[in-house]
């Protein structure tokens, strides 16, 4: 099975900073990674898709990047109501998810 | 909008059977596989189970292999998980989603806020 690895767990950041999400999968997915973003008691929102493609109707200041095996989730300005738990998920053999990311403001 | 919405979590004592529901509103229903994942306390996401556009073909992870079943009823726009002989490890939060293939290559791109079940005496 394909294990997925996020890092940090806990990220605290003030508005307007440059946040960094990481995503390590245990074996090459190529380039098949998915971020989300939940907030408490919602549905999780798909953010990126295909490490690199931006969902209709989410904001630019979020981007993803990588391949292979080493993934990021950049938010280039943090905002206030980015405060959420970010995971991952590959797709390239059946599914498997990262532990999340709580990103809070400072 | 699309819109997923499950039902039917509660408490259930072990070795009852519980069914969840998750109607779908806002696409075409059948033109989409659907999945079941569930969240345990403290613990990763995990995928549960994949059903085909039609109902034809059905995926399981292993630990719930022979005591879970997905179904579907395109005419209802529903997804269904039935749970039996169920164990105090499938506590958890389950969410329905949305499997998309194409150009997205099997990203669940759309999911329900979730139903929470709890196994226990």
């Amino acid at each position: 099975d394909i294990q997925m690895t996020q890092s940090p767990s806990f990220l605290s950041a003030s508005v307007g900073d440059r946040v960094t999400l990481s995503c390590k999968a245990s074996q090459n997915i190529n380039k098949y990674l998915a971020w989300y973003q939940q907030k408490l008691g919602e549905a999780p929102k798909l953010l990126i898709y295909n490490a690199n493609s931006l969902q209709t109707g989410i904001p630019s200041r979020f981007s993803g990047s990588g391949s292979g095996t080493d993934f990021t989730l950049t938010i280039s300005s943090l905002q206030p109501e980015d405060v959420a738990t970010y995971f991952c998920l590959q797709h390239n053999s059946w599914w498997t998810f990262g532990g999340g990311t709580k990103l809070e403001l400072k | 909008e699309v819109q997923l919405v499950e039902s039917g979590g509660g408490l259930v004592q072990p070795g009852r059977s519980m069914k969840l529901s998750c109607a779908a509103s806002g696409f075409t229903f059948n033109n989409y596989d659907m999945a079941w994942v569930c969240q345990a306390p403290k613990k990763d996401l995990e995928w549960v189970a994949t059903i085909s556009y039609d109902g034809s073909s059905t995926y399981y992870r292993d630990s719930v292999k022979g005591r879970f079943t997905i179904s579907r009823d395109n005419a209802k726009s529903t997804l269904y998980l039935q749970m039996d002989s169920l164990r105090s490890e499938d506590t958890a939060t389950y969410y329905c989603a949305r499997v998309n293939y194409g150009a997205y290559r099997g990203v669940m791109d759309a999911w329900g806020q979730g139903a929470s079940v709890t196994v226990s005496s």
